[in-house]
């Protein structure tokens, strides 16, 4: 099946300081991508729709000056958490496909922890 | 979308089938069933899906009640490597491919 990479597997940062997290889509264009977060033993929430080319839709509660999400090419998608805090510390996962009615393909995650 | 129910956690002897059961009774008629599994500190993987009929792929076969109100996955063979955490989503096409995931089945497959 298609591979979705994600990059880095885990992340250890100061509180206030800025990470990013990159999806890439390997061998398909997509162009849309979804970011996920996960805490320890709940469910994936969906965080956001990025969309190629254009502005990323967010879901109810989460911030958008804080998840900064630039999806600039057909094949790569950035999370970049702002000013991280211990709280925002979780799995963060991203999924891809080619068009909107293929099945989605994920990443492998990105474990974020804020010190 | 159509809020699915799954139990919390079943148990499976290696070797035997795992049944995974979902209720979906509000689901409506152009929404599909999706199967994700996600093992410990992993992305999702797509299992199967369908609209009405049976599906059966080389992981899994995906049993949909007449009325639709209700499906079962099956593992036909479970291994220890199936011990995940199996999600079930009804989901219409007017929302593209994002998926809302609930809280899913946690399948362990003891030997």
């Amino acid at each position: 099946g298609a591979v979705v990479s994600q990059h880095p597997s885990w992340v250890i940062c100061k509180s206030g300081t800025s990470v990013k997290i990159e999806c890439r889509s390997l061998d398909f264009q997509a162009t849309t991508m979804f970011w996920y977060r996960q805490f320890p033993k709940q469910s994936l929430m969906l965080m956001a729709t990025s969309n190629e080319g254009s502005k990323a839709t967010y879901e109810q509660g989460v911030e958008k000056d804080k998840f900064l999400i630039n999806h600039a090419s057909l094949t790569l998608s950035t999370l970049t958490v702002t000013s991280a805090h211990p709280e925002d510390s979780s799995f963060y996962i991203c999924s891809a496909s080619s068009d909107r009615n293929e099945k989605l393909f994920f990443g492998s995650g990105t474990q974020l922890s804020v010190l | 979308d159509a809020k699915t129910t799954q139990p919390t956690s079943m148990d499976c002897a290696e070797g035997r089938a795992a049944n995974l059961p979902c209720n979906h009774s509000t689901i409506s008629g152009n929404e599909y069933v999706y199967w994700y599994r996600q093992i410990h500190s992993q992305g999702p993987q797509y299992i199967i899906h369908g609209l009405k009929n049976n599906e059966t792929n080389e992981m899994a076969s995906l049993i949909i009640t007449e009325d639709r109100k209700s499906s079962t996955l099956i593992l036909p063979h479970a291994t220890l490597r199936d011990t995940a955490v199996y999600y079930c989503i009804a989901q219409g096409d007017e929302y593209g491919n994002k998926l809302v995931f609930g809280a899913g089945t946690i399948l362990r497959v003891k030997s």
